[in-house]
Parts: structure tokens; C-alpha cells; sequence
């Protein structure tokens, strides 16, 4: 039984570039859910999306959007990037967008230089 | 964002021994959970609480829900090198704006002494 799997694991980009990073969610799952990891913090919420559509915000800016797809698959876009951006982004699946059981997965590594 | 406060930030510690951590909020949380986090994985959920008061055990794992809803504690009891890692704590309000969403601690990295 698959866990949620991201990709990629790590990608440099270079300030005010774009960047996708893509989650697909433990099977049976239908909720997708991401935070940002930065360097010695924990997590943060950014957003949750369920039936395809952003449920929960967390205070991240417009440049952080998100999708997902019928197959309950997601992913995040981050535009005009900026150093600050560079953390360890985890996506988080569970069945039902009011659960607490979260499984996460391994994450992106997105450096921004 | 707002983030619990978690402490200690980190400890070292001879293996067998026990080992005690909290964590604490300004805001009410409806429920508490604990995570642990290795490197390079994501966070793996260790224990959840949904009642004030209620004392949870885990094998050698053990977590309270403070009575005001607004901290908790975890246990780990005769401590082994692969207790190693960072453990956060994580509260879901359940109620209300941004109810589901968790709000994490800044973590306790553990290390254990052989």
C-alpha cells in the first residue's frame, strides 16, 4: 500500500522563477493537504484542497496556489520565487478534509538561489 | 505564522534513561498530537489526543492533554538509539476559522548516548 509519494525530492531554481511540485495521496485518501518545512522550524500550513477545491488557507501569499485533480492527486505552484522560499514543502493526505490523521510524505527540497 | 511553543529545543541523553517534553499554546486546541520526524522523511504520527485530561500511552511512549486545552506533554520511557530524531508537537482547533489545519512547534531534536 503506497504511502504519499512526492516529486521531485530536491530542485534548485533560480529566484523569480515558477516551480510545480506534485503529491499523490495515500491510497484511499482523498484529501491533500501542504506545509512548508523551513530550516529548524516546523511545519506550516499553507493550503488544503478537497472535491478539487481549496478548503483551508493558511497565511501564505497569492503566489502560492494550488490544484487538484479528480484523481485526488495535487499539486503546488509557487511563482516569482524568492530566497525565503527555499524549505522543505511536505504534502499530507487524509480521508475527509476534518480528519487529523494525516500520513505525510517525504517532501520537496526547493532551493532558491 | 503562529507556531506552539515547544520546549526543550533539544537534549541529550544516556540511553535508557527517560525522557520529557512539552509543549505549549496561547490558543485553545481541541486536539493535540505528537509527530516525529527523521531526517529526510517526513513527519510520522506518534500519538493523538482528543479529550482534556486524557493520558495516552504508545509502548514505551506516553502523552497528556493538559486540562486548560492549551498544552501538553510527551513521555518516552527507557530511552534507545533509535528514539533519535526531531518530535513535534501539532494542535488542530476543530472548530472555527482554519479548524483542521495543524499548528506545529518548533520541535525537540532527541539525541541518545549509547
Amino acid at each position: 500500500d503506497a504511502g504519499v509519494t512526492q516529486s521531485p525530492t530536491h530542485l534548485i531554481k533560480t529566484r523569480g522563477q515558477q516551480v510545480t511540485l506534485r503529491c499523490s495521496p495515500k491510497s484511499g485518501h482523498d484529501t491533500v493537504s501542504w506545509y512548508q518545512q523551513a530550516l529548524g522550524q516546523g511545519p506550516q500550513f499553507i493550503f488544503q484542497y478537497y472535491e478539487e477545491e481549496e478548503r483551508q488557507r493558511g497565511n501564505f501569499p497569492d503566489r502560492f496556489s494550488g490544484h487538484q485533480f479528480p484523481n485526488y492527486s495535487s499539486e503546488l505552484n509557487v511563482n516569482a520565487l524568492l530566497l525565503g522560499d527555499s524549505a522543505l514543502y511536505l504534502c499530507a493526505s487524509s480521508l475527509g478534509w476534518r480528519s487529523y490523521g494525516y500520513t505525510f510524505g517525504s517532501g520537496t527540497r526547493l532551493t532558491v538561489v | 505564522g503562529q507556531q506552539l511553543n515547544q520546549s526543550p529545543q533539544s537534549m541529550f541523553i544516556q540511553e535508557g534513561e527517560d525522557v520529557s517534553m512539552n509543549c505549549t499554546s496561547s490558543s485553545i486546541f481541541n486536539t493535540w498530537l505528537w509527530y516525529k520526524q527523521d531526517p529526510g522523511e517526513g513527519p510520522v504520527l506518534l500519538i493523538a489526543l482528543y479529550k482534556a485530561g486524557e493520558l495516552t500511552s504508545n509502548g514505551r511512549l506516553t502523552a497528556q492533554f493538559g486540562i486548560t486545552r492549551k498544552d501538553s506533554f510527551l513521555n518516552i520511557s527507557a530511552s534507545i538509539p533509535s528514539d533519535v530524531g526531531i518530535y513535534f508537537c501539532a494542535g488542530q482547533k476543530g472548530s472555527g476559522a482554519g479548524s483542521y489545519q495543524l499548528t506545529f512547534g518548533k520541535g525537540t531534536k532527541l539525541s541518545v548516548i549509547p
